[in-house]
């Protein structure tokens, strides 16, 4: 156990729905970061969070948003779900200024569309 | 902008021996750290090594060593004494002073270890 939490493990949803993905950070770790894999595009930064504010935005779609919390977690938002969303999302913590160990990955969310 | 290079899709090592993955990178920051990940056929992502910019030596942790060339760009990863267990898709990543901490992930190589 990696200490990182994301709920469901699974999801398969229709087109153009719409999924809420759970995050709950390592205990201490203030930043959240959302990856996703997919077989086209590989493993992508979606979006940085620190102490509940946005830090950065990498190749997230406008049709996806998050938000951290006051407890720290996180939540990502997929709507319009389309066929291309279909992929594993990753929910990363660290702890800023912490140099060697790099991120602690939670075991991913894999969304399926159909 | 930061990009990894792993130009092996795929590798075989017989278990026992040590494999190489390899791994290039570029960057124009002066300050980064590269990162090797696993990733068993379970999914999950699991960190195996890190090596600073500026750290004189490479990094090592167990059986795993990255051997680290700056004035090359390369970073690959050595697994010493393979094991079946150690079979799984490898990830090469960066982060950059100039990145906002975000991780920019190499293609991955698939590892087999043959018994």
């Amino acid at each position: 156990d990696s200490g990182v939490t994301q709920t469901p493990k699974h999801l398969i949803t229709a087109t153009g729905q719409r999924v809420t993905l759970r995050c709950s950070p390592r205990s201490g770790d203030l930043s959240v970061y959302w990856y996703q894999q997919s077989l086209d595009q590989g493993l992508q930064f979606l979006i940085h969070y620190y102490n509940g504010e946005e830090r950065a935005k990498g190749n997230i779609l406008e049709r996806f948003s998050a938000q951290q919390f006051p407890d720290l977690h996180s939540e990502l938002n997929l709507s319009s779900l389309e066929l291309g969303d279909s992929a594993l999302y990753f929910c990363a913590s660290s702890v800023v200024g912490q140099r060697d160990s790099g991120y602690t990955f939670g075991s991913g969310t894999r969304l399926t569309v159909v | 902008a930061q990009k990894i290079t792993q130009t092996q899709p795929g590798m075989f090592v017989q278990e026992k021996e040590a494999v190489t993955l390899d791994c290039t990178y570029d960057t124009s920051d002066p300050s980064y750290g590269l990162f090797w990940y696993k990733q068993p056929s379970s999914g999950e992502m699991i960190f195996l090594i890190y090596q600073g910019s500026y750290d004189q030596q490479n990094a090592t942790e167990g059986r795993y060593s990255l051997n680290f060339q700056k004035a090359r760009k390369s970073a690959n990863l050595v697994i010493s004494a393979s094991q079946l267990g150690d079979s799984a898709m490898y990830f090469c990543a960066m982060i950059t002073s100039g990145s906002a901490r975000q991780l920019t992930f190499g293609s991955g190589t698939q590892l087999t270890v043959l018994p």
